[in-house]
């Protein structure tokens, strides 16, 4: 399966842009990159997902690099409440040799007042 | 609203005391599947089902029964429970597979003492 590595932990200040980082550089063509958020005490949540192009929606924007080895969530203002455990994840389409969905430790990100 | 939700939230039990944590989803999803969550190892697939009477082992499947009677159901079965199955659990719901997004119950917290 396909791994992404991210950093431990990052830090913002609230109302200030956020760029969490996700390298996958063994992903394959077909693998989708998805971003979930856990916050304190909660299941994960869905933030956004892409293939190729970027992406954006009311909660962030996914910018995935040319050769797709990486990708970046940003948050273009951060507020209290979106500190939380980030994970990016790669997944399998259908038809896919496995549908497992592979957490990794994920970036926890704080956000100063 | 669209939600998953689990029960118990809470359990303290015994070891070997045969137990069941109920998951429901009410958006008609095909896939369901059941995550433990542990410090420091983070989110683990435990089983996944794809459809009614269709299941699959995940990462860590020893010790966890599922069944899939009904699309919207999916218990999850600890027969004869041990402590190191003390851990934070949640079950998710999806359309169709991995590659949708997912959708997480609250989570149960399970002690076995």
């Amino acid at each position: 399966d396909a791994k992404t590595t991210q950093p431990n932990s990052m830090e913002s200040n609230e109302e200030e842009p956020v760029h969490l980082p996700c390298n996958h550089s063994t992903i394959s063509g077909t693998d989708y990159i998805h971003w979930y958020r856990q916050l304190p005490s909660q299941g994960p949540e869905y933030v956004i997902h892409g293939l190729t192009s970027n992406v954006n929606n009311r909660m962030a924007s996914l910018a995935i690099a040319e050769d797709r080895k990486s990708s970046t969530l940003i948050l273009h203002r951060a507020t209290l409440r979106d500190a939380a455990v980030y994970y990016c994840i790669l997944t399998t389409p259908y038809g896919g040799a496995t549908n497992k969905l592979i957490f990794g430790t994920g970036t926890l990100l704080a956000v100063q007042p | 609203e669209a939600q998953v939700t689990q029960n118990p939230r809470y359990l303290i039990t015994v070891t070997g005391k045969k137990l069941t944590v109920t998951c429901s989803q009410n958006m008609n999803h095909e896939y369901m599947s059941w995550y433990r969550q542990d410090p420091g190892l983070g989110l683990r697939q435990i089983y996944y089902s794809m459809n009614v009477e269709v299941t699959d082992k995940g990462d860590v499947p020893e010790g966890y029964k599922v069944s899939r009677k009904e699309k919207r159901n999916f218990p999850l079965i600890l027969e004869s429970p041990s402590p190191n199955q003390t851990s934070l659990y949640f079950c998710a719901s999806s359309w169709r597979g991995n590659a949708d997004t997912q959708y997480f119950g609250p989570g149960t917290r399970l002690t076995v003492l």
